[in-house]
């Protein structure tokens, strides 16, 4: 079964940094694309990077230079380094197998001050 | 960009009856490869979303055959034959063709 458990969000002031991880079981990890995708409060869903299989990441341009997708093969874990956040990151944020698109519960970041 | 427009906003439906909601992209979604990556998502009150259909018509595991998606090039639909209770929640169209993907705006579905 395909378990995606998403940590490290908070809350964080406008400005700062704040690195997400999702540990990944159930499927082998290295073999697939991985998406973190994001969803503000009451809001839709928008899709912030991917990184193929290969180590190959793409980003929207809302968080293009700021924010960074990887992952650790080893460790079967996708993260994301998002720095210079502002209050427009303020989400709950989701990681996401390739393919199946499974998803995991989601992590909420708030950036406030 | 590729732009996901999503109708309508929101649906009363009465159980029972069916239910049908429009998708259209601002380009053609069909890849190079001739796949057509048009997903619909169904998003129920504070859960993930859920994936119900890929490449515009094939329903996921587990998915009651009661959905149904069709479509092509720029033009999608989902169905629901007869919405259930359980079927309150949210809907999603994606593109899976271009980057960067793109979701439609949703519509909210509820019983009457």
């Amino acid at each position: 079964e395909v378990q995606l458990v998403e940590s490290g969000g908070g809350l964080v002031q406008p400005g700062g940094s704040l690195r997400l991880s999702c540990a990944a079981s159930g499927f082998t990890f290295s073999s697939y694309w991985m998406y973190w995708v994001r969803q503000a409060p009451g809001e839709g869903l928008v899709c912030v990077s991917r990184i193929k299989s290969d180590g190959t990441t793409e980003y929207a341009d809302s968080v293009k230079g700021r924010f960074t997708i990887s992952r650790d093969n080893a460790k079967n874990t996708l993260y994301l380094q998002m720095t210079s956040l502002r209050a427009d990151d303020t989400a709950v944020y989701f990681c996401v197998k390739g393919i199946s698109w499974d998803w995991g519960q989601g992590t909420l970041v708030t950036v406030s001050s | 960009d590729v732009v996901m427009t999503q109708s309508p906003l929101s649906l009363s439906v009465t159980l029972g009856q069916p239910a049908s909601i429009s998708c259209r992209s601002s380009q053609s979604l069909v890849h190079s490869d001739g796949n057509t990556f048009l997903n619909w998502f169904q998003q129920r009150p504070g859960q993930s979303p859920r994936r119900l259909i890929y490449k515009v018509s094939n329903r996921d595991s587990g998915v009651p055959d009661r959905f149904s998606g069709s479509g092509s090039g720029t033009d999608f639909t989902l169905k629901i034959s007869r919405v259930e209770a359980e079927d309150v929640g949210d809907y999603y169209c994606m593109q899976g063709t271009h980057w960067p993907l793109a979701f439609g705006g949703g519509t909210k579905v509820e019983i009457k």
